[in-house]
């Protein structure tokens, strides 16, 4: 079956404009969490919806924003870009929410360079 | 501050011999515990997890080691090889909440 899919794979934007990154789940799988990879801080997490609602958010500003459509689809928006957003996002997809003990599957990231 | 370190950014090991990947933790609420693997260009793949209310869990060549008292966990591959060559991830959650991670050993496997 399918893995976690996210488009696009890269993307450049300038500095103070918007972007829009999408995540397709597993099919079945409710639950979409978002993540933001930097070399210096590493894997952190940044909101999780399921069924349409965000259930858990990380600590970041409120420039970060997501929602999930019915069909499980995810996008995250980031407003006003600043340099350091540049980083990998990935997606993880599960089953449901709450404890994560068998793991998330993760897309392959969308690598954004804001320059 | 970083509740999840895994203090060691990289780690060599000889083909057949014994990997351990280390990583410690400060927030007693963590109350289960999963390592990840990642090759470059891809995301995260999952290994395996361990609750806190057990000490060790084995997956073929894989066993995780969890003492709580130390807050310290452990990832034992036996016998490495060199598929496994990659970058791995500690992670720590806590109930609903998202997974905290550590930055990663770069394991290297040498022939």
């Amino acid at each position: 079956k399918a893995g976690v899919t996210q488009t696009p794979r890269y993307l450049i934007k300038t500095r103070g404009q918007q972007v829009t990154l999408s995540c397709s789940p597993i099919s079945g799988h409710r639950s979409v969490s978002w993540y933001q990879q930097t070399p210096g801080q590493g894997l952190q997490f940044l909101f999780e919806y399921f069924s349409e609602t965000q259930r858990n958010k990380g600590n970041f500003p409120g420039r970060f924003s997501g929602r999930q459509f019915s069909n499980s689809r995810s996008e995250m928006n980031v407003s006003t870009l600043e340099l350091g957003d540049s980083a990998l996002y990935l997606c993880a997809s599960s089953l449901a929410s709450g404890r994560k003990l068998y793991g998330y599957t993760f897309g392959s990231g969308t690598r954004l360079t804001v320059v | 501050d970083q509740q999840v370190k895994q203090n060691s950014p990289s780690l060599s090991v000889q083909e057949g011999r014994i990997s351990i990947l280390n990583c410690d933790y400060t927030n007693s609420m963590f109350d289960y515990f999963l390592w990840y693997k990642k090759y470059p260009a891809e995301g995260p793949t999952f290994l395996i997890s361990i609750s806190s209310i057990k000490d060790k869990n084995e997956d073929g060549r894989f066993t995780v080691f969890l003492n709580k008292s130390a807050k310290h966990l452990s990832l034992h591959i036996v016998p490495s090889q060199p598929g496994d060559s990659a970058v791995y991830f500690c992670a720590a959650g806590s109930g609903a909440d998202g997974l905290t991670f550590g930055k990663g050993t770069h394991l290297i496997i040498q022939p």
